[in-house]
């Protein structure tokens, strides 16, 4: 029972554009959200976050939104650069319990030139 | 200066064979974690450690043992190796309460 699912898992997008990676989850109680970047051979390191008490949550180039009566999030990444090239994974979490992050199986964004 | 690592970063081992890998922290985190992502790239919890003591074991075969010596230690040992345990094997860490976990390098796993 995959909790968190990105269903695209890969992307190309050229440099300059907007990428957009999505990311739907079913479990209501769900409250705050991440999304990781990944470099292969390398360990998921964090890149963006947001509660459910907000809608948008911006840093940079990098914006997640989230839409809850839908359960789906996206992380909008503009202007995408070849940098960005790498394996995004969303997680979620219920926070004030142990802290347990679920993760969607990742989108692979190739940013071409 | 590497905040979460991980040793050894590659591990081939025979079927039935015992291993451990080890996981250090210098981020002054309460809580250390271990996930292992399979072939099909699922993501997936198995441990976490709080101030040594275990709050989080997630169905997994008790052939996996997790021994926290302190606070920024967290070894995973595993006995009687099966193919199936073939994965990449990651170490995270985060404060309590604190959303964000810090991963380390990942440990590539191969039972032949």
């Amino acid at each position: 029972d995959q909790q968190v699912k990105q269903n695209s898992p890969s992307l190309s997008v050229q440099e300059g554009r907007i990428s957009i990676l999505n990311c739907d989850y079913t479990n209501s109680m769900f409250d705050y959200f991440l999304w990781y970047k990944k470099y292969p051979a390398e360990g998921p390191t964090f890149l963006i976050s947001i509660s459910s008490i907000k809608d948008k949550n911006e840093d940079g180039r990098f914006t997640v939104f989230l839409n809850k009566s839908a359960k789906h999030l996206s992380l909008h990444i503009v202007p995408s650069q070849p940098g960005d090239s790498a394996v995004y994974f969303c997680a979620a979490e219920i926070t004030g319990t142990a802290s347990k992050l679920t993760f969607g199986t990742g989108t692979r964004l190739q940013v071409t030139l | 200066d590497t905040a979460v690592s991980q040793t050894p970063k590659y591990l081939v081992t025979q079927m039935g064979n015992d291993k451990s890998i080890k996981c250090e922290q210098n981020l002054g985190h309460d809580t250390m974690y271990w996930y292992k992502q399979d072939s099909k790239k699922f993501l997936k919890i198995m441990f976490s450690y709080n101030n040594k003591e275990l709050i989080i074991n997630e169905t997994v075969p008790n052939r996996f043992s997790p021994k926290s010596p302190d606070k920024a230690h967290l070894n995973l040992h595993i006995n009687s190796l099966e193919l199936g345990d073939s994965a990449v094997y990651f170490c995270a860490s985060s404060q309590v309460m604190r959303e964000t976990q810090y991963f380390g390098p990942g440990t590539r796993l191969t039972v032949l």
